[in-house]
């Protein structure tokens, strides 16, 4: 079974769209985050959430929301796309609310924006 | 700001070889967590090694052991009897507290396992 989930694993949109990324983990973590992979491959926290609290690197745009319908799951929004966002997106989860413990990730979204 | 640091871009090395991949950071925080991450080819990232700053016993998962030297502030990866498997990207990342801003990645090094 796999463990953290993402949907779509390949997303091609057009500029100023809106598109969405959904993650489901089923390891009963509490935490889970959101990252972004560039094209020369440097991770960049986004966003990590649990029922307590989200936080937020300062230096993403308000056009990505995070959403969480319940503990399982994380999603992301993204409104009017830019070039700029074509990227790998990766969800990830880990049992305590803190970036200490170990991360599991999911296999990633690409993302193209034309 | 703290920094994560790998300066090899690209690594190889053939099969059965030992490796050592370096790693160097800078922050100002007196407790933290370092990691290695492992991306093979198909980008899945999987955790290696992790290390707590205040443990001065160096972590070790089978093949792979790290060489934490607190004062210098170094944290490389050493790979043992090296396998095809282990072609991958491997990244080193410092968390320092502080929420998403204190979570660094370095850049990553291309590691090839040579047949």
């Amino acid at each position: 079974d796999t463990a953290v989930s993402q949907t779509p694993k390949y997303l091609v949109t057009q500029m100023g769209n809106d598109k969405s990324i959904k993650c489901e983990q089923n390891l009963g973590h509490d935490t889970m985050y959101w990252y972004k992979q560039d094209s020369k491959k440097f991770l960049k926290i986004m966003f990590s959430y649990n029922n307590k609290e989200l936080i937020i690197n300062e230096t993403v745009p308000n056009r990505f929301s995070p959403k969480s319908p319940d503990k399982a799951h994380l999603n992301l929004h993204i409104n009017s796309l830019e070039l700029g966002d074509s990227a790998v997106y990766f969800c990830a989860s880990s049992q305590g609310d803190g970036f200490t413990d170990t991360q599991y990730f999911g296999p990633g979204t690409r993302l193209t924006v034309l | 700001a703290q920094t994560v640091t790998q300066s090899q871009p690209e690594m190889s090395v053939q099969e059965a070889e030992t490796v050592t991949l370096s790693c160097t950071y800078d922050t100002s925080e007196n407790n933290y967590y370092l990691f290695w991450y492992k991306q093979p080819p198909s980008r899945q990232m999987i955790l290696v090694i992790r290390q707590e700053a205040y443990k001065q016993q160096n972590a070790t998962e089978n093949r792979f052991s790290v060489n934490f030297q607190k004062a210098a502030k170094s944290f490389s990866l050493k790979i043992s009897d090296s396998q095809l498997g282990d072609t991958a990207m491997y990244f080193c990342a410092c968390y320092s507290g502080g929420g998403a801003d204190g979570l660094t990645f370095g850049k990553g090094t291309h590691l090839i396992i040579q047949p």
